[in-house]
């Protein structure tokens, strides 16, 4: 069962080059997450969807954008990136209302470092 | 969402039971507790969530108190691999729109041989 896949799985950048990171579930999942994680410190919502076509803002979304035109895919980009967004980034998925009360599953996550 | 708290680690012998404990405090009606676990280089794990009674699955057991301010997650049997950080989530349910975890800082918890 693959469940939520990240590609790719490690990255290295340099200060100014972008990516997009791809996040893909086979669940049918209607929401989809992107969370960061740093040292000593929770995770923190980057941004999140609620259906296809849908995108919102979580805790940390500023230096990040994100896209789902495919229910499947979660993209999540970095137009510049920047040493703070060196971290280690999940993704997640969940069931919608009115299933809402469901778990959220995660993918295995994307370590990105930027030199 | 409520704020949840969390002692910052415990210690537990393998093969007894680890009883990791978390205090909402200002948990509202519509408020569902959620556990779930983080073991380094994988994504994060889902245990199990409650509203108000009791609950039990085969990874394990959690105990709601009844006024709802705090929560206990019982790992029956500890084993090696129960080694991790656990949080303790509480989420509000809506329609439609803003789902989402709020992360603390969790429990490390050790499971010693």
């Amino acid at each position: 069962n693959a469940g939520v896949t990240q590609t790719p799985k490690f990255r290295v950048l340099k200060t100014g080059q972008s990516m997009t990171l791809l996040c893909a579930q086979d669940m049918n999942h209607e929401y989809m997450y992107w969370y960061r994680q740093d040292p000593g410190m929770g995770l923190r919502l980057i941004h999140y969807s609620v259906g296809e076509g849908t995108t919102a803002k979580g805790e940390v979304p500023d230096g990040y954008n994100v896209s789902r035109l495919k229910k499947q895919n979660f993209l999540l980009g970095l137009e510049s990136a920047a040493p703070s967004q060196t971290s280690v980034y999940f993704c997640a998925s969940s069931s919608g209302w009115p299933y809402s009360n469901q778990p959220q599953h995660f993918g295995d996550g994307t370590r990105l470092s930027i030199l | 969402d409520a704020k949840t708290t969390q002692p910052p680690s415990m210690d537990c012998a393998e093969g007894r039971a680890a009883n990791l404990p978390c205090n909402h405090s200002t948990i509202s009606g519509n408020e569902y507790v959620y556990w779930y676990r983080h073991i380094h280089s994988q994504g994060p794990q889902y245990i199990i969530h409650g509203l108000k009674n009791n609950e039990t699955n085969e990874m394990a057991s959690l105990i709601i108190t009844e006024d709802r301010k705090s929560s206990t997650l019982i790992l029956p049997h500890a084993t090696l691999r129960d080694t991790a950080v656990y949080y303790c989530i509480v989420r509000a349910i809506t329609q439609g729109g803003s789902e989402k975890l709020v992360f603390g800082k969790g429990t490390k918890l050790t499971v010693n041989p």
